[in-house]
């Protein structure tokens, strides 16, 4: 069974970092390319950012891009997100999600559960 | 960056109704767009991928068509568990942008 559980998500204050983690089980994580996706309360879903399987390809979108790192180590099966320079804004559940293989940008056919980053003073 | 518009924002139906929901890309995507199903308080699903493929263990009621940048999902006859937020999103390019959603409310 694929399993994807994301974990790191707190309270912190605005400027400060947090690393979220992904943890993937049930496939073989190394042949797979892997996204962040967040929704802040009440809204809708914002991709943030792509990490292709061997680590070759990263995207941001803009509104993270210099601010967050992501990472993988398929030797653990898992995935990153390093969090700097936190804002208000930055306040949602955070997502994990694999891309169906076969396509060079797939749609996400396994999610984790989310984790809740709050960012407040 | 590709903007996707989904219309309307919300809808109210009954059990047993017939729904469409659409989603316009701003830029063709030829069939790159993917419907998902999120429920209170739970991760999207996915439902439909390149436009018209049904995911699988997704039920039939649920239909995708469209090319270019005009897409429909399709509920043929609505069921108590499809009472949830529908999102479109695109996979033409690697920002996978998501359009607004769409809140399936009892009528």
């Amino acid at each position: 069974e694929v399993q994807l559980v994301e974990s790191g998500g707190h309270l912190v204050q605005p400027g400060g970092s947090l690393r979220l983690s992904c943890a993937a089980s049930g496939f073989t994580f190394s042949t797979y390319t892997m996204n962040w996706v967040r929704q802040t309360p009440g809204k809708g879903l914002e991709w943030i950012s792509f990490v292709s399987s061997s680590s070759r390809n990263i995207y941001y979108a803009d509104s993270v891009k210099g601010r967050f790192t992501i990472s993988r180590d398929n030797a653990k099966n898992s995935l990153y997100l390093q969090m700097n320079s936190l804002r208000d804004g930055d306040t949602a559940v955070y997502y994990c999600a694999r891309a169906m293989v076969g396509y060079n940008y797939g749609p996400f056919d396994y999610w984790g559960q989310g984790t809740l980053v709050t960012v407040s003073s | 960056d590709i903007q996707m518009t989904q219309s309307p924002s919300s809808l109210s139906a009954s059990v047993g109704d017939r729904v469409t929901i659409t989603c316009r890309a701003s830029q063709d995507i030829t069939n790159y767009l993917n419907w998902y199903q999120q429920r209170p308080g739970k991760a999207p699903k996915l439902l439909i991928y390149t436009a018209s493929n049904l995911q699988s263990g997704v039920p039939s009621r649920f239909s995708g068509s469209g090319s270019g940048t005009d897409f429909i999902l399709t509920i043929s006859r609505l069921r108590p568990e499809d009472f949830a937020t529908y999102y479109c999103q695109q996979s033409y390019n690697s920002f996978r942008t998501f359009g607004q959603g769409t809140k399936v409310e009892v009528k």
